[in-house]
């Protein structure tokens, strides 16, 4: 079975400086992982994702984050934050298995921007 | 514009009475997800769909039961069972392939009162 854990259920900075939201997650077959944002009362948009290949992925509004396999980790970071960058990140990962594919969720972090 | 849509956005219904909620897509995904979010638990898979007049449950399917007789269409029903069934209810879908995205819908927010 798959699962994710975010580590932090709130992260406050002030705005302009460097965050970083953690995310682990444990299977025993390759996967998939993904970065979420949702603002209030709306759904989940994707902000970046892993798929293969280079371990360091792009959001285009200077998110970036980094698979991590020997520590099973998939941290989101970004180096200045802004005020419009609060809301709700979520860390998701599909799994490949031979069961119907499901996208597992961690329990989400809560970011918020002090001016 | 291709997407996912849920209606209503907002729902109310006495204690006792059953109530669906609709989630339409035109993206041409083979794959549905219905979830459940409430405050401090993320995102509970409740029932999924692989193709069409086929499904399964999820991690919180009690209380809850689908129909995909549509490729476009996953209603999903809160029955009386379902013991706190006010929440926020988001749908998704995906092509299929484990190693694509899914694109949500913006939610229905279910009140019982």
């Amino acid at each position: 079975a798959q699962s994710v854990t975010q580590l932090d259920s709130q992260v406050p900075v002030f705005e302009e400086a460097p965050v970083e939201l953690r995310c682990n997650y444990s299977s025993s077959v390759s996967v998939y992982l993904f970065w979420y944002v949702q603002y209030p009362n709306q759904g989940l948009q994707l902000l970046l994702k892993y798929l293969s290949g280079s371990t360091l992925v792009e959001s285009i509004n200077g998110f970036e984050a980094e698979f991590n396999k020997s520590q099973t980790s998939f941290h989101l970071r970004k180096p200045s934050v802004h005020i419009s960058d609060t809301a709700e990140y979520f860390c998701a990962v599909s799994a490949s298995a031979s069961s119907a594919s499901k996208i597992i969720f961690g329990s989400g972090t809560r970011l918020s921007i002090r001016p | 514009d291709g997407g996912i849509t849920q209606s209503p956005k907002y729902l109310f219904r006495k204690e006792g009475q059953n109530v669906t909620l609709s989630c339409e897509q035109n993206l041409n995904h083979d794959a549905m997800y219905w979830y459940r979010q409430d405050p401090g638990q993320g995102l509970r898979l409740i029932y999924y769909s692989q193709i069409v007049n086929d499904f399964q449950k999820g991690d919180i399917a009690e209380g809850y039961s689908v129909s995909r007789e549509k490729k476009e269409s996953f209603p999903l029903t809160v029955t009386s069972a379902q013991k706190n069934p006010t929440a926020f209810y988001l749908c998704a879908s995906r092509i299929g392939d484990v190693n694509t995205e899914a694109f949500f819908g913006q939610g229905t927010r279910l009140t019982v009162v």
